[in-house]
């Protein structure tokens, strides 16, 4: 099945600067990538996803791009906030495994004012 | 709206007692998931569902078991609950590949 790691597991950014986290997957059929934000005592978000005909997408602050050749995706936030503080996921969909959506296991974005 | 609903929010087993987890999404989604979220290993999915009747195993599913009588219903059991289910139960709704809509979450203790 499916497998998608994600790296860091902990990122510390000063306010201001940029974030990138990046994740691999297996799965070469994959086609939907999303990004998830969980904040504390919440359930994940989505603040954003790219499907696989698809290089780069963004939405203000936030880009993610994706290497289909190399099996990974990266999410990019500029400018950051405290309020960027959270657990962010990736996940990967549309493969082998095509009615179900895998996460990989996180990271935990500090936002240093 | 309230979207993604479930219950109970928070609960306290003894090993080998039963429960279900109730999940209800009023957004008539098609798929419904269950995850289990623990430190440092992300949300793994238990067991999901791709239609009313449907029901699949997931990554990790020993111990649970679903039924989907509903489409807008998800109900998780724990037979025999185990200390090693101690977790946060997490469950979402979508269509195939789109925007996942997450509940609140369900903490569980099993001593």
């Amino acid at each position: 099945g499916e497998n998608v790691e994600q790296h860091p597991s902990t990122l510390s950014v000063q306010e201001g600067d940029s974030a990138v986290i990046k994740c691999t997957y297996s799965d070469s059929a994959s086609n939907y990538f999303p990004w998830y934000k969980q904040e504390l005592g919440k359930g994940p978000q989505l603040i954003i996803d790219i499907r696989s005909n698809v290089g780069e997408k963004k939405d203000q602050r936030i880009a993610v791009t994706l290497n289909k050749t190399a099996k990974h995706f990266s999410l990019h936030i500029t400018e950051t906030q405290p309020e960027d503080s959270a657990v962010y996921f990736c996940a990967c969909g549309g493969g082998t495994s095509y009615d179900k959506v895998i996460f990989g296991p996180g990271t935990s974005l500090s936002v240093i004012p | 709206n309230a979207g993604v609903t479930q219950t109970p929010k928070f609960r306290v087993l003894k090993t080998g007692q039963s429960m279900t987890l109730l999940c209800a999404q009023d957004m008539n989604h098609e798929y419904m998931y269950w995850y289990r979220q623990d430190p440092g290993m992300g949300l793994r999915l238990i067991h999901y569902s791709v239609g009313e009747g449907t029901t699949a195993k997931g990554e990790v599913p020993d111990g649970y078991n679903v039924s989907r009588l509903k489409k807008q219903n998800f109900l998780l059991g724990l037979e025999s609950a185990a200390p090693s289910q101690t977790s946060v139960y997490f469950c979402a709704s979508s269509e195939m590949n789109t925007e996942a809509f997450f509940g609140q979450g369900t903490r569980l203790t099993v001593v």
